[in-house]
């Protein structure tokens, strides 16, 4: 499968406390960008990071990409109970400009 | 305000009544996409556009048609629907490479 792989599916946390997701794809990349998703909404996009990039801020979400490892990671600071959603990566692939999408990490801030 | 405009946002249709899903963007991007979103699958993309008259096959097309007459919708056609179409429905757009915004989602049920 060309898509790419979140881990964990799943995540609780307090609020407050920090976040951190994975995604890990198998193809060489032009860009790799993180969106959030309320439930049954449209997804919103976060973050985009070039593959020569490899650590991003906005606000209080911080990026990295490991081309080598072909992985990227999603860290929220001082999580909320607005950040709960689900999470995904997507990635453009070099070859076109196809964007494929991970399956997601839901992530459930508890109060 | 820029967006991705879907309608309708629910649709309850019978098996083999033809059916469209409009799909319009107003920020003249030239990349559009249709994804549907079903429980333990994630985003699976149907077609794509990367201009005007030019569409590209997704991972599962198979039942779907698309046009790109003009840049600022990319209609989804359903010639004859059936019961494993029912999922929930995007459209993106995006400037090519770069974030996508998407629609607020079309949740299509086949009876």
């Amino acid at each position: 499968s060309q898509q790419g792989e979140e881990d964990p599916q799943a995540l609780s946390i307090q609020e407050g406390e920090n976040a951190t997701m994975n995604c890990s794809y198998k193809t060489s990349i032009n860009n790799l960008q993180w969106y959030r998703q309320n439930s049954g909404r449209g997804l919103v996009h976060l973050i985009l990071i070039r593959s020569n990039e490899r650590e991003k801020h906005s606000g209080r979400l911080r990026v990295t990409l490991d081309t080598s490892k072909k992985s990227s990671s999603l860290l929220i600071t001082a999580s909320r109970a607005a950040d709960t959603a689900s999470y995904f990566c997507a990635f453009i692939m070099n070859r076109d400009d196809k964007i494929i999408f991970g399956k997601g990490t839901r992530l459930h801030i508890l109060p | 305000e820029a967006q991705v405009t879907q309608n309708p946002r629910y649709l309850i249709t019978v098996t083999g009544k033809k059916l469209t899903v409009t799909c319009s963007q107003n920020m003249n991007h030239e990349y559009m996409s249709w994804y549907r979103q079903d429980p333990g699958l994630g985003l699976r993309q149907i077609y794509y556009s990367m201009n005007v008259e030019v569409t590209d096959k997704g991972d599962v097309p198979e039942g779907y048609k698309v046009s790109r007459k003009e840049k600022r919708n990319f209609p989804l056609i359903l010639e004859s629907p059936s019961p494993n179409q029912t999922s929930l429905y995007f459209c993106a757009s995006s400037p090519q490479g770069n974030g996508y915004t998407f629609g607020s989602g079309t949740r299509l049920t086949v009876v």
